[in-house]
């Protein structure tokens, strides 16, 4: 069964530095998406993108974060100056369409530690 | 008022019990619904889609009133492999390009042998 991949499946990072957090979708799905749980809390939203855009973005996806689509196959999450805050599992999710049924597939997770 | 809300739980069943969770979410607009299940520090994973007339895959059950806006999710003959956290999710409709998951903080079942 097709799966999406996330790479790494843990990053320790300083305060301050940048992280790129990297994901393979399922090959033919077209809409992607991040999420994030901190330890003990809920998943939350932060960024869908289709056709190289952003499509929609919560409160919590600031200037502070970005997503990119470089080539046909990755799809990045950066985050350019970390805080404490920031430490939490990323998800990185993708679905066929856009469809109000369409389930969103999720890949393992990058846990993001920041020091 | 939280968007979803799910009791956290924990359900501690034994193997064999038959175990009911459900979830209320409060924006009348959301169009889909559907549970994920999620492993101790794992990614979720879709359990089922749920759909107005109910719909059942094995032993697992799930209902939707939208008029209660209320969830549910039955499982019966409960396994050990069962345990984990239940993710109540919906998701608003199409129009304006809504495609986000909401998530309920999630309920805890155990089932002890």
């Amino acid at each position: 069964e097709p799966e999406v991949t996330q790479t790494p499946s843990h990053q320790v990072t300083q305060m301050g530095q940048e992280v790129i957090l990297r994901c393979v979708p399922i090959s033919n799905h077209l809409y992607f998406y991040w999420y994030r749980q901190i330890l003990g809390q809920k998943v939350e939203f932060l960024v869908s993108f289709y056709n190289n855009e952003i499509s929609e973005k919560s409160e919590i996806f600031d200037d502070q974060f970005s997503v990119e689509r470089p080539d046909g196959s990755n799809f990045t999450l950066k985050i350019r100056s970390t805080k404490l805050e920031d430490s939490a599992m990323y998800f990185c999710a993708s679905s066929e369409a856009r469809g109000s049924n369409q389930p969103q597939h999720f890949g393992d997770g990058t846990r993001l530690s920041i020091l | 008022r939280k968007e979803v809300e799910q009791d956290p739980g924990p359900f501690n069943v034994p193997e064999g019990a038959t175990v009911a969770f459900n979830c209320t979410y409060s924006n009348s607009a959301s169009q889909s619904f559907f549970w994920y299940r999620q492993d101790c520090r794992k990614e979720p994973k879709l359990l089922m889609s749920v759909y107005s007339s109910g719909n059942e895959d094995g032993r697992f059950t799930a209902q939707l009133n939208r008029a209660s806006q209320y969830i549910s999710l039955l499982i019966r003959d409960s396994k050990l492999s069962d345990s984990a956290t239940y993710l109540c999710v919906v998701k608003k409709g199409f129009s304006g390009g809504y495609n986000k998951l909401i998530f309920g903080a999630g309920t805890r079942l155990a089932v002890h042998p």
